[in-house]
């Protein structure tokens, strides 16, 4: 069966624009977490959606928000841009809960100049 | 954020050699997951645990989730170049979210 797909792989925006990113899961998956991937932070959660709410929410500021939909496809959307958003945006999405397995995708990579 | 510490933070091994990382924490976990990561793309699931004491193979990888729930280790059994990568290891409570550990960078001298 088809994976976590990421669109778009690679993205180059301005600072003080707006980004949006979408994740399809795995077929049958209703959970989506997002996370961001730096050199200096390592992995760092952002957010987790399961059946369109919002389950759990990492430290990150306001103007990282997202949403999924009725087909499990989430999208994580960056306002006002920072040269420091810079970084591996991934996905991973499981069958349900607690006690399941997690797949990623490729990951968008963001550069913000 | 993350709470699990990973070491070794590097390692240099000899192709055919076997080698071991671990994952330990302050905190309990229901579930550990260990993954690869190649430059450029997202982590690959190599092994899940989900019982304490539990010990699980995929090839020449080994892993398993210690007693205590607080800790977890990997080996990998005579090391290929291909096993060149980044691994991760990752708890989940029962808030579902997942913590990563800071990875392991792993190169293998031919």
């Amino acid at each position: 069966k088809a994976g976590v797909t990421q669109t778009p792989r690679y993205l180059i925006k301005t600072r003080g624009q707006q980004v949006t990113l979408s994740c399809s899961p795995i077929s049958g998956h209703r959970s989506v977490s997002w996370y961001q991937q730096t050199p200096g932070q390592g992995l760092q959660f952002l957010f987790e959606y399961f059946s369109e709410t919002q389950r759990n929410k990492g430290n990150f500021p306001g103007r990282f928000s997202g949403r999924q939909f009725s087909n499990s496809r989430s999208e994580m959307n960056v306002s006002t841009l920072e040269l420091g958003d810079s970084a591996l945006y991934l996905c991973a999405s499981s069958w349900l809960s607690m006690n399941t397995e997690a797949f990623f995708g490729q990951g968008t990579r963001l550069t913000v100049v | 954020g993350q709470q699990l510490n990973q070491s070794p933070q590097s390692m240099f091994i000899q192709e055919g050699e076997d080698v071991s990382m671990n994952c330990t924490s302050s905190s309990i976990f229901n579930t550990w997951l260990w993954y690869k990561q190649d430059p450029g793309e997202g982590p690959v699931l190599l092994i899940a645990l989900y019982k304490a004491g539990e010990l699980t193979s995929n090839g020449r990888l080994t892993a398993q989730f210690g007693i205590t729930r607080k800790d977890s280790f990997l080996n990998i059994s005579a090391s290929i170049p291909s096993d060149v990568g980044i691994y991760f290891c990752a708890g989940q409570r029962n808030d579902y979210k997942l913590s990563f550990g800071a990875g392991t960078t792993v190169t293998v001298r031919a």
